[in-house]
């Protein structure tokens, strides 16, 4: 079986400063990680995605995450914080042994304070 | 190229009504699938799409809800008799299957449904 726990359901930081945003997972075998952005009223967009490559991973808008297998997390980080980043963020697992549906997390609201 | 569509946007209908959503999966792409996100749940997956066959429907919530991809392209999702349980926001994904590590799932902009 599959899981995801993201650990804050509200974060809110200031324009300019860095984001962190907390994931871990929870997966019998080798789990392929994203991380999805829902901005107000609009679908699911893909930031970034981890599939055993290279453990930390860089995706659009500045985002990246690090996959550690150790402490079962793959958070999402931001060095500089932009308005347009408010919006909630899902991080999402599957396990490639088993059913191709994707798992996710509850959701991350994101607020930037100018 | 265009992206996953749904229709339509928005639907209200009353208590007890069927309803059909429409997806259009991006072009050429093989995966489809059916999600739905709800204020109390989440967001659910409800049911997987390989070509026009239907190997993973394990989230459907109950027989009101069935459904089907023609052409290895669109699919509708029906609900029949709806219940005010059933309004959320229905998203599609469709995805070109290469290897289950590589796949990625693109998502539609939704329909938000409301049953009355």
């Amino acid at each position: 079986a599959q899981s995801v726990t993201q650990l804050d359901s509200h974060v809110s930081v200031s324009e300019g400063t860095p984001v962190l945003l907390r994931c871990n997972y929870s997966s019998s075998y080798s789990p392929s990680l994203f991380w999805y952005v829902q901005h107000p009223n609009k679908g699911l967009q893909l930031l970034l995605k981890y599939t055993s490559a290279a453990t930390l991973v860089k995706g659009i808008n500045g985002f990246e995450a690090e996959f550690k297998k150790s402490e079962t997390s793959f958070h999402l980080t931001k060095p500089s914080a932009h308005m347009s980043d408010a919006a909630e963020y899902f991080c999402v697992v599957r396990d490639n042994t088993g059913r191709r549906a994707l798992t996710f997390g509850s959701g991350t609201r994101l607020q930037v304070q100018p | 190229g265009a992206g996953v569509s749904q229709s339509p946007s928005n639907k209200v209908t009353e208590k007890g009504k069927d309803v059909e959503l429409r997806c259009d999966p991006i072009s050429g792409h093989t995966a489809l699938y059916w999600y739905r996100q709800s204020l109390g749940q989440g967001l659910e997956f409800l049911i997987y799409f390989q070509g026009n066959s239907a190997p993973d429907k394990s989230g459907l919530p109950s027989d009101r809800f069935s459904a089907e991809r023609t052409g290895g392209s669109v699919s509708t999702l029906t609900i029949q008799r709806t219940q005010q349980e059933d309004s959320a926001v229905y998203l599609c994904a469709s995805s070109l299957v290469w290897s289950r590590e590589l796949e990625t799932q693109y998502f539609g902009p939704g329909t938000r449904l409301l049953v009355l």
